[in-house]
C-alpha cells in the first residue's frame, strides 16, 4: 500500500522558517517524481514544487520561488520542503504527492500557520 | 499562468442522477488534464488522468472527456459517497494550475 506521510508542520512567526517531511512507503520512491501541492483554510488547490526522481531538476512557483526548496533522500525515501521568510499568506495545510504531472498519491497534509 | 475554470461552483443533485462538471482552460492543454475529488478534512484523490484514463481502483462511474480547452468529468450514477469538491488540474505547462473546484451536494 502506497502511503505518504507528511510532518513538521506547525505554528511560526512570519519570517521564519520551517522544513517539512513526507515518508514515503509502499512504492519504489526513486522512480517517481514528487509534488507539494498546498491548501489555505477553506480555499482550493495550489500547486508549489516538483522534483525529478534524481532530484536534479525541481520547479516552483512564482509564489515562492526563492523561499522554497524542494528536495529528496532516495535512500530514505524522504521528501522534504524547506520553507524560509514565510508570509502570513503561506498559511496553509501542505500535501506531498506522488507524481510530476497529475498526482497519483497523497500524504494527508500538514498545516503550517505563520502567524505572529 | 494558464487559467482553469471549473463550473458550476455548486451543484445539488440526487443519488443515481448523472451529473457532468466542466473545467475550461485559458488556452489549449492537448489532453494533459487531470481530476480529483477532495473530500471534507481529507486529501484530494486522483480520479481521472489525461483527460479520459480512468485511475486504477477508481469506480467507472466516472468519465472524463475533452482536449484543447473544454473538459467534462461525468459522474453517471451518484452515489452518497461523491459529496464532496472535485478540481481539475492542468499538467500541460508550468506552473501547474488547479481549477476553483466544483462543490456537488446530494
Amino acid at each position: 500500500e502506497v502511503r505518504l506521510v507528511e510532518s513538521g508542520g506547525g505554528l511560526v512567526q512570519p519570517g521564519g522558517s520551517l522544513r517539512l517531511s513526507c515518508a514515503a512507503s509502499g512504492f519504489t520512491f526513486s522512480n517517481y517524481e514528487m509534488s507539494w501541492v498546498r491548501q489555505a483554510p477553506g480555499k482550493g488547490l495550489e500547486w508549489i514544487s516538483n522534483i525529478s526522481r534524481s532530484d536534479i531538476t525541481t520547479q516552483y512557483a512564482e509564489s515562492v520561488k526563492g523561499r522554497f526548496t524542494i528536495s529528496r533522500d532516495n535512500a530514505k525515501n524522504l521528501l522534504y520542503l524547506q520553507m524560509k521568510s514565510l508570509r502570513v499568506e503561506d498559511t496553509a495545510t501542505y500535501f506531498c504527492a506522488s507524481g510530476g504531472s497529475y498526482l497519483s498519491h497523497w500524504g494527508q497534509g500538514t498545516l503550517v500557520t505563520v502567524s505572529s | 499562468d494558464i487559467q482553469m475554470t471549473q463550473s458550476p461552483s455548486t451543484l445539488s443533485a440526487s443519488v443515481g442522477d448523472e451529473v457532468t462538471l466542466s473545467c475550461r482552460a485559458s488556452q489549449s492543454i492537448h489532453s494533459w488534464l487531470a481530476w480529483y475529488r477532495q473530500k471534507p478534512g481529507k486529501a484530494p484523490h486522483l480520479l481521472i488522468y489525461q483527460a479520459s484514463s480512468l485511475e486504477s481502483g477508481v469506480p467507472s462511474r466516472f468519465s472524463g472527456s475533452g482536449s484543447g480547452t473544454e473538459f467534462t468529468l461525468t459522474i453517471s450514477s451518484l452515489q452518497p459517497d461523491d459529496s464532496a469538491t472535485y478540481y481539475c488540474q492542468q499538467y500541460n505547462s508550468y506552473p501547474w494550475t488547479f481549477g476553483q473546484g466544483t462543490k456537488v451536494e446530494i
